[in-house]
């Protein structure tokens, strides 16, 4: 059974940093690409960043290109999002998300850990 | 780049079909997309990947109540025998050059 569960969420200051973690089982994690897709109170889902099965290729969103880096360990099974200089419209709950075959979509879904950024 | 349209809200009744749309921008109709559904309180769950040729995968433990299909530059999802926990977001989601991946907006289904 694939799993996916997060962590590293909570409360942080205006301009802080977090680093979030996914550790996944029941997939061989080094063969498939990784995401993170976050979904702030009451709004939609919004894609935040992708990795390839090697960490070689990565792409992020427009909103936290520059302030946010994704990578991952294959020999823990984990992916990680650091993210730094975080701000208000930074919270939401933040989804890891494993990709399937054939296409950047996502097939398995993690329960999601809550990032506040508030004084 | 790739923009994906939905409409904000839907409705049907128990036990009846629904038929939710999902629309590609102009020059991206041969897209593939996905399917995912949030129910209230809960996580995203994977449905189905719809192909550009409208066949579609749909994820484990998916029913047979749920398919997909597509006409030019939309893509469909349709939910039959509707049931109370169908009541839902559902979202479509597809990507771009590289590993970009844009989601549209999602659609609110209530199930009457």
């Amino acid at each position: 059974e694939v799993q996916l569960l997060e962590s590293g969420g909570g409360l942080v200051q205006p301009g802080g940093s977090l680093r979030l973690s996914c550790t996944a089982s029941g997939f061989t994690f080094s063969s498939y690409a990784m995401s993170w897709v976050r979904q702030a109170p009451g709004k939609g889902l919004e894609w935040v960043s992708s990795i390839s099965t090697s960490g070689g290729s990565t792409d992020y969103g427009d909103s936290v290109k520059g302030r946010s880096t994704i990578s991952r360990d294959n020999s823990k099974n984990t992916l990680y999002l650091q993210m730094n200089s975080l701000r208000a419209e930074d919270t939401a709950v933040y989804y890891c998300a494993k990709e399937g075959w054939g296409g950047h979509y996502f097939d398995y879904w993690g329960q999601g850990t809550l990032v506040t950024v508030s004084s | 780049q790739v923009v994906v349209t939905q409409s904000p809200s839907a409705s049907a009744s128990l036990g009846a079909s629904v038929k939710l749309t999902c629309t590609l921008s102009s020059g991206h109709s041969s897209y593939a997309i996905a399917w995912h559904q949030q129910q209230p309180e809960k996580g995203p769950r994977y449905l189905m990947k719809v192909n550009s040729d409208g066949s579609h995968d749909k994820g484990d433990g998916i029913p047979d109540r749920f398919s997909g299909s597509r006409s030019g530059a939309e893509r469909y999802l349709t939910i039959s025998s509707l049931q109370s926990e169908d009541e839902a977001d559902y979202y479509c989601q597809t990507w771009d050059t590289g590993i970009h991946v844009v989601f549209g907006g999602g659609t609110k289904l209530t199930v009457l």
